[in-house]
């Protein structure tokens, strides 16, 4: 196992466009999360699911975001009628459930809204 | 809420010197956990050390340990015989015991001089 894997790695999107981003996390790991990181900040979180169900939301979250995590495997955020605000680095996270430190990033999806 | 607080956006140290990185935390939870992260230009995040909060002794990886102050929420980062490689944007980071998302500080740069 190759550990967490982020798709794309940098995206450039125009405003008001749709982008999806990817990540296939550790294939034990039963917990997915996604943060977002803007220039200077750390991680904040924005969802997370255990197995397909997803439990938590942040408040970040508006209603422009959607993530899924079909079969409960790989799951995929996507952002529609994107801003320049988006703009950020998206990382993803899994755990194995009942470990609370057994946490492993992605190395994350630069998006670039221009 | 919970909040995380590193108040050193930069600091510096030389080569083979011991550099020491505050933290300071907000939470009346009893059971939680503190982490310190690393993330290098390569972007992802890399679970430097961790503590339990149950624990009185201080945690202590390889050239990396903490000071843990409970009672003054303070959970500071010692490097010891730093290299080239420390180099990184190293965050805080807290985790309730009955959550599963992390609180990011907002990070320190360190920079390891010749």
């Amino acid at each position: 196992d190759t550990g967490v894997s982020q798709d794309p790695r940098h995206k450039i999107t125009k405003r008001g466009q749709n982008v999806t981003f990817r990540c296939d996390p550790i294939s034990e790991h039963n917990r997915l999360y996604w943060y977002r990181q803007t220039l200077g900040q750390g991680p904040e979180f924005l969802t997370y699911f255990q197995n397909e169900a997803q439990l938590e939301k942040s408040r970040l979250l508006s209603d422009r975001f959607s993530a899924e995590r079909p079969k409960g495997s790989f799951s995929t955020l996507e952002i529609q009628r994107t801003e320049q605000g988006d703009s950020a680095m998206y990382l993803c996270a899994s755990s194995l459930a009942g470990q609370p430190y057994g946490y492993t990033f992605g190395s994350g999806t630069r998006l670039t809204v221009v | 809420a919970q909040t995380v607080t590193q108040s050193q956006p930069e600091m510096s140290v030389q080569e083979a010197e011991t550099v020491t990185l505050s933290c300071t935390y907000d939470t009346s939870e009893s059971d939680y956990y503190l982490f310190w992260y690393k993330q290098p230009p390569s972007r992802q995040m890399i679970l430097v050390i961790r503590q339990e909060a149950y624990k009185q002794q201080n945690a202590t990886e390889n050239r990396f340990s903490v000071n843990f102050q409970k009672a003054a929420k303070s959970f500071s980062l010692k490097i010891s015989d730093s290299q080239l490689g420390d180099a990184a944007m190293y965050f805080c980071a807290y985790r309730a015991g009955t959550a599963s998302k992390l609180t990011f500080g907002t990070g320190t740069r360190l920079q390891v001089t010749l």
